[in-house]
């Protein structure tokens, strides 16, 4: 099972991009990369998430090292709203999401 | 969109109570999930099931079991209740295709007292 490491926090100024870095050096060839956010007293809610190739919808973009074993989540234009803890996970073999314990970031105005 | 509706939002309970924290999804998902969240150690899993009466212990099982009687629904059971079960109960559920996402419900924050 991929074991991901991220920084615990983070600040960011408002209209900067966010760039979170996560490390998943144990992922394994056919896991994806997801990534999460969980805004104060929700439930987390999907951002984006990849396989080998960098990814970018609506909400943000995903870049992924060539030997797969870390990724950074690029919020371009952050706002308030941002504000949050994000969580970068991988899934194993029988498709479990598997957290750590994600990053404060924090958007200020 | 997909709901993923956890039955309460905030429970109390006794020590040594038989606590059952349910969770109902309607996206006719294969996969649901039982995740425990507490300050400083993110996430972590306490079960998993993958179909209808199938389960799988996750990292921190001990304490709780699962029933999975119909597709839609996945219950947690604390036999009985601890106080060092005090937490914030996360239930998701996921297609089961190895290209998609899990959908969290809004949790449930249980005080153990």
């Amino acid at each position: 099972d991929a074991k991901t490491t991220q920084p615990p926090s983070m600040d960011c100024a408002e209209g900067r991009a966010a760039n979170l870095p996560c490390n998943h050096s144990t992922i394994s060839g056919n896991e994806y990369v997801y990534w999460y956010r969980q805004i104060h007293s929700q439930g987390p809610q999907y951002i984006i998430h990849g396989l080998k190739n960098n990814e970018t919808n609506e909400m943000a973009s995903l870049i992924i090292t060539e030997d797969r074993k870390s990724s950074t989540l690029i919020l371009p234009h952050a706002t308030l709203r941002d504000t949050a803890v994000y969580y970068c996970t991988g899934t194993t073999g029988t498709y479990k999401y598997i957290f750590g314990t994600g990053t404060r970031l924090k958007v200020l105005a | 969109d997909v709901k993923v509706t956890q039955s309460s939002r905030y429970l109390v309970k006794r020590t040594g109570e038989k606590v059952f924290l349910e969770c109902v999804q309607d996206m006719d998902h294969e996969n649901m999930f039982w995740y425990r969240q507490d300050p400083g150690l993110g996430l972590r899993l306490i079960y998993f099931s993958y179909d209808v009466k199938m389960k799988e212990k996750g990292d921190i099982p001990e304490g709780y079991s699962v029933s999975r009687e119909k597709k839609e629904r996945f219950s947690l059971i604390l036999e009985s209740a601890s106080t060092n079960q005090t937490s914030m109960y996360l239930c998701a559920s996921s297609s089961g295709q190895v290209n998609t996402e899990a959908f969290f419900g809004q949790g449930t924050r249980l005080t153990v007292v």
